[in-house]
C-alpha cells in the first residue's frame, strides 16, 4: 500500500514565522501535491511537483512555496505565517496522468493554528 | 465559475439502506475523469472510484457506485446497504487543468457530509 507521511498532525505556531510542513511517500511517485482544505471550500491545490525540482502554482499559491530536492520528499514553506493560513493541510502523491487517470493517495493531514 | 458542485451540506441515511450524493460538474473539456473521495473524521483521504468521461459503463467498487450522466454532468455515487462506518465527509472532484494549462490536477468540490443512523 501506497504509504504518504506528514510530519505533524497538529502543528501551532505564531505570526510571522517561517513554517515547513514535510511530506514523505514510500512508493517512487513522481506527482506530489500540498492542499489546504477549509469547511466550505473543499480542498485546493497550493502547488504541485512533477519531478524533482520542478514545481508548479496550483489555485491558491500566495503566502506559500515549495521545495523538492528528492523525489520521495515535498515540503511546503509559509515564509512569514499569517492568521488566515490556519487552516488543514493535505499532502497527495500520484503515479503520473499520462496513460490514464491515476487516484492521488493522501496523508493524514496537518492541522496548522497559527496565533 | 464553480467547476464541482455538491449541493448537499448534509445528509443522513438509515442504515442498511441505500443513499445518492450528488455531484455536478461543468467543463468543455471532451476527455475528464471524476474521483470520489472518503475523509472519516481521523482526517486522511480514501479513494473511492473513478470514473472516465469515455467510460460506456457506470463504475462499481463493492458498495459503492458512481451514476454518471453525461449529457446531465453528473456523477453521482451511490452507496448501497449503508454502515456505520460510511459516516463521512464525501468528497466529488474532477480532473482540471492547472493554471498554466500546461499540467493536469484534481478540482475538488465543496463536499457532504453523511451521517449514518444506526
Amino acid at each position: 500500500d501506497v504509504k504518504v507521511t506528514q510530519s505533524s498532525r497538529y502543528l501551532v505556531k505564531r505570526t510571522g514565522e517561517k513554517v515547513f510542513l514535510e511530506c514523505v511517500q514510500d512508493m517512487d511517485h513522481e506527482n506530489m501535491f500540498w492542499y489546504r482544505q477549509d469547511p466550505g471550500l473543499g480542498l485546493r491545490l497550493i502547488y504541485f511537483s512533477y519531478d524533482v525540482k520542478m514545481k508548479e502554482k496550483g489555485d491558491i499559491p500566495e503566502g506559500y512555496s515549495v521545495s523538492r530536492e528528492k523525489k520521495e520528499r515535498f515540503s511546503l514553506i509559509l515564509e512569514s505565517a499569517s492568521t488566515n493560513q490556519t487552516s488543514m493541510y493535505l499532502c497527495a502523491s500520484s503515479l503520473p496522468l499520462a496513460g490514464g487517470d491515476q487516484p492521488q493517495h493522501f496523508g493524514d493531514g496537518t492541522r496548522l493554528s497559527i496565533l | 465559475a464553480q467547476k464541482i458542485t455538491q449541493t448537499q451540506p448534509g445528509m443522513f441515511v438509515q442504515e442498511k439502506e441505500a443513499v445518492t450524493l450528488d455531484c455536478t460538474y461543468d467543463t468543455s473539456d471532451p476527455s475528464y475523469g471524476l474521483f470520489w473521495y472518503k475523509q472519516p473524521s481521523s482526517g486522511e483521504m480514501i479513494f473511492l472510484i473513478y470514473q472516465g468521461s469515455y467510460d460506456q459503463q457506470n463504475a462499481t467498487e463493492g458498495r459503492y457506485s458512481l451514476n454518471f450522466q453525461k449529457a446531465r454532468k453528473s456523477a453521482n455515487l451511490v452507496i448501497s446497504a449503508s454502515q456505520l462506518g460510511d459516516s463521512a465527509m464525501y468528497f466529488c472532484a474532477m480532473r482540471d487543468y492547472t493554471r498554466s494549462g500546461s499540467a493536469r490536477q484534481l478540482t475538488f468540490g465543496s463536499g457532504t457530509q453523511l451521517t449514518v443512523l444506526p
